[in-house]
């Protein structure tokens, strides 16, 4: 069965410095990797995706994040944090199947990005 | 951009009654997905539907919980006998093709039963 863990329930960061959020995944094969972002009563942002090829992912609103398969890693990373950063953050992982299979995404408990001026 | 409708943004229900949520995806997409988020929890899969018919369902999603497509263009998830614990965040996405694709969400129904 597939897994997320986000080891940080809560994170404060300085306007202007840089970020890190932490996802490890458990998955049996090649993982489908995704990070959304959640805006206090809003629905999910897709922010970026991995499906293959580079492991490094651009995403948006000047987001990054980096796939380790040594070390089931997919961290969220982005270099000057602004305040309408401050929400929560969630990682998720897609299981590969057929072309003609849906495939659930499994989330992990989410990292609340809190941001100081 | 397209988007993932869903309506309404807040139901409240006495215990026992039925709901219905209803979702519009975006139109050129195949895959479809129910998801919950109870308050202060993480985001739980319900359900896929592709092809008209449930592909997987949670262990969650019991004889209380229905998906249809009723026609080209709603989706929606009927809980049956609503209970105090169903009340969440319904989440609906939807996806162009199955793992390849990341699926996109609608800004979610809030549920409360009372």
């Amino acid at each position: 069965a597939q897994s997320v863990t986000q080891p940080d329930i809560h994170i404060t960061v300085s306007e202007g410095a840089s970020l890190e959020l932490r996802c490890n995944y458990s998955y049996g094969a090649t993982p489908y990797l995704f990070w959304y972002v959640q805006s206090p009563g809003q629905g999910l942002q897709l922010l970026l995706k991995y499906f293959s090829g580079d492991t490094l992912v651009q995403g948006i609103k000047g987001f990054e994040a980096e796939f380790k398969r040594s070390q089931s890693s997919f961290n969220l990373r982005k270099p000057s944090v602004h305040w309408s950063d401050a929400a929560e953050y969630f990682c998720a992982v897609g299981a590969m199947e057929g072309t003609g299979t849906a495939s659930k995404l499994t989330f992990g408990t989410g990292t609340r990005l809190q941001v100081t001026l | 951009e397209p988007e993932v409708t869903q309506t309404p943004s807040h139901q409240v229900t006495q215990m026992g009654q039925e709901v219905i949520l209803r979702c519009v995806p975006i139109s050129n997409h195949l895959y479809f997905y129910w998801y919950r988020q109870i308050l202060g929890q993480k985001v739980e899969f319900l359900v896929s539907f592709y092809n008209n018919e449930i592909s997987e369902k949670s262990e969650i999603f019991d004889d209380q919980f229905s998906v249809e497509r009723p026609d080209g263009s709603n989706f929606t998830l009927k809980i049956r006998s609503t209970k105090l614990e169903d009340s969440a965040m319904y989440f609906c996405a939807s996806a162009y093709r199955g793992a390849v694709q990341p699926q996109h969400f609608g800004d979610g129904t809030r549920l409360s039963i009372l």
